[in-house]
Order: C-alpha cells, then structure tokens, then sequence
C-alpha cells in the first residue's frame, strides 16, 4: 500500500522559509511514471497547486508561475523522500499543504496525498 | 477568483442525481481530456473520483460519472448518499497558467 508521510514545522515567522518533507513509503521517488507534487488549500485561495520533481533520465522540476521565484522541491533518493521550501514567506502562504502523487506524469490528476500539515505563517 | 468556476454549492436529496459544472476555457478545459475531480469531506484529504474527463479510478462507486461538453466539465452523482454530502473540486490541465489548475469548489447539500 503506497503512503505519503508528511512532517515538518506547523508555524514559519514572516520572511523566513517554509520547509517540509514527504517520505514516500510503496513507491520509488525515482520512479520513471510518477511524479511528486506539493498542493496547498486555502480558505481564501482555495487549492493550488505549487509544483513537482520527478524523474525521466534526469531529474526534472516543473513550478507554478505565481511562486516561481520562491520555491524549490528537491528528490531526496537515499530516503526515498521529496521536500518543500518556500522562501520569503507572508502570512498569505498560510495553508495545509498537502503532497500528492501524480502516477502517470502528463495526466495531471492526484490518486494519492498526504494528509496535509497545517502552515501558520506569524510572528 | 478561481481558475476554474464552480457553483458554491449545490443541493439534493438521498436517491435523487445531481450534476455539478466546471467551467474553464478553450485553453484547459475544452482543449484537453485531462479535468479530474475529488471529493474532500470536512477535515480530510481531497480524494480522487474522476480523472481523464470520465475515467472512474478502481474502488470509486460507479455512481459517479464525469463527462465534458465545450469548455465545461461536470460531474454527476447518482442515487445520493448521505456520505455523499461533502466538498467536490474539478481539476484541469492548464499550459497556459500554472499547468494545473483547481476550481472553487462545490459543497454537497442537503444530504
């Protein structure tokens, strides 16, 4: 049974980086078909989609236009994991991010997520 | 704004069929088979129930069905259930945005 684990901090001060991980248990995160998502939900932004890391030959990132700049997801092999980090964070990053499996990379639905962490972005 | 528009909500009564509608453009929606749509109760993690316009994945009640005509998706559920009763999001293929984009969201009522 293929599972997604998600940890990291649930409070991020203002301007400061948000980080989380998300072990992977079933699958591989090199996985030639899969890829590895980070989704965010919101009350007032609703779910978003942030961006993926997968594997094709080489490892690939693809990132939402609107976080671009701040953000990088990074493959972890030797844990079989992958990671979140946003950067220079307001308290308009405060959501449950989730992870989330593509299993067929170019099909771009979600079969498998985590089970989120809550995000409070405060001083 | 979402990317995707959904209605708030919707409302029905066990046994009866609904359908909910998700409108995007001819850039996502009416350009690719790629809209999926999840259900997420209160607290929960959304769940996949339809992917590829119409595809139903492996343990998802045949109750629901999706289906896509232009530039607008729906999903219907059949024979309600009051576990129906929940939050349901489409989802769509959307290269000219950010690849992926979500609707607003429908809340199931009434149930």
């Amino acid at each position: 049974q293929v599972q997604l684990q998600q940890s990291g901090p649930g409070l991020v001060k203002p301007s400061q980086t948000l980080s989380l991980t998300c072990a992977i248990s079933g699958d591989s995160v090199s996985s030639n078909s899969a890829t590895w998502n980070w989704i965010r939900q919101s009350p007032s932004r609703g779910l978003e989609w942030l961006g993926r890391t997968y594997y094709r030959s080489k490892w690939n990132n693809d990132y939402a236009v609107f976080v671009k700049s701040r953000i990088t997801i990074n493959p972890d092999t030797s844990k079989n994991q992958f990671s979140l980090q946003l950067n220079s964070v307001t308290p308009e990053d405060t959501a449950v991010y989730y992870c989330a499996r593509e299993p067929v990379g170019g099909y771009w639905y979600f079969d498998l997520w985590g089970r989120g962490t809550l995000v409070t972005v405060s001083s | 704004q979402s990317a995707l528009t959904q209605p708030a909500s919707v409302s029905g009564s066990p046994g009866q069929s609904i359908t909910i509608s998700c409108t995007g453009t001819s850039s996502d929606v009416g350009s690719y088979d790629l809209v999926s749509w999840y259900q997420q109760h209160p607290g929960k993690v959304p769940k996949l129930m339809i992917y590829e316009d119409s595809k139903r994945p492996s343990g998802v009640s045949n109750r629901f069905s999706g289906s896509k005509s232009g530039n607008t998706a729906s999903l219907t559920i059949s024979g309600l259930q009051p576990e129906d009763e929940a939050d349901y999001y489409c989802c769509s293929y959307a290269p000219s945005r950010s690849y992926v984009v979500f609707g607003g969201g429908t809340k199931l009522t009434d149930l």
